[in-house]
């Protein structure tokens, strides 16, 4: 089954500074690379996914890298600001093939927090 | 935005009882999901379904979890004889097409066994 690390567990930045939050995954099927944002008490919100025909995708201040090879995916924010401050998950796709209703498995969360 | 709709908010319940969980997914999505968080924790896989049949289930849903899908709008979770442990936050999803594009997480049901 996939199996997916997040890198690190807290992360605390400047406002204005960038963010990275790195995962890996274990599965070279898998194909969708999701990004959420969880503020407390709140559902997950996709900010931004990939799928595995490209390297780099972007949305404004958010971006996402994916290394094939190296089975690592990225999520990088820029200039970033006290409300980008929230639990951050990545998730990869496992289960059965295309087709069917694929569960995500969670990386473990990055609490970042954005001083002002 | 269509969103998918999750009741009740808060539930509280002794331990040993039986919940129900209740999720309305957004109207025209197939497949269907629950997952769960525990406070602090990831957020983890219990169960998919489509076509009123479970597609998967991960080793947390054991036989004290069920679902069902009772009519063409809700989708619930229940959980007989409710322990300790079973305490967190459930998340019902749904997406439009196979696989795990298009995901939408509901508001979620904080569950608190005691």
């Amino acid at each position: 089954g996939e199996n997916v690390e997040q890198h690190p567990s807290t992360l605390s930045v400047q406002e204005g500074d960038s963010a990275v939050i790195k995962c890996t995954y274990s599965d070279s099927a898998s194909n969708y690379f999701p990004w959420y944002k969880q503020e407390l008490g709140k559902r997950p919100q996709l900010i931004i996914d990939i799928r595995s025909n490209v390297g780099e995708k972007k949305d404004q201040r958010i971006a996402v890298t994916l290394n094939k090879t190296a089975k690592h995916f990225s999520l990088h924010i820029t200039e970033t600001q006290p409300e980008d401050s929230a639990v951050y998950f990545c998730a990869a796709p496992r289960g059965k093939s295309s087709g069917s209703a694929r569960q995500l498995t969670f990386g473990s969360g990055t609490q970042l927090t954005v001083l002002p | 935005e269509p969103e998918v709709t999750q009741t009740p908010s808060h539930q509280v319940t002794q331990m040993g009882q039986e919940v129900i969980l209740r999720c309305v997914p957004i109207s025209n999505h197939l497949y269907f999901y629950w997952y769960r968080q525990i406070l602090g924790q990831k957020v983890e896989f219990l169960v998919s379904f489509y076509n009123n049949e479970i597609s998967e289930k991960s080793e947390i849903f054991d036989d004290q979890f069920s679902v069902e899908r009772p009519d063409g709008s809700n989708f619930t979770l229940k959980i007989r004889s409710t322990k300790l442990e079973d305490s967190a936050m459930y998340f019902c999803a749904s997406s439009v097409q196979a696989g795990v594009y298009g995901y939408t997480f509901g508001s979620g049901t904080r569950l608190t066994v005691v």
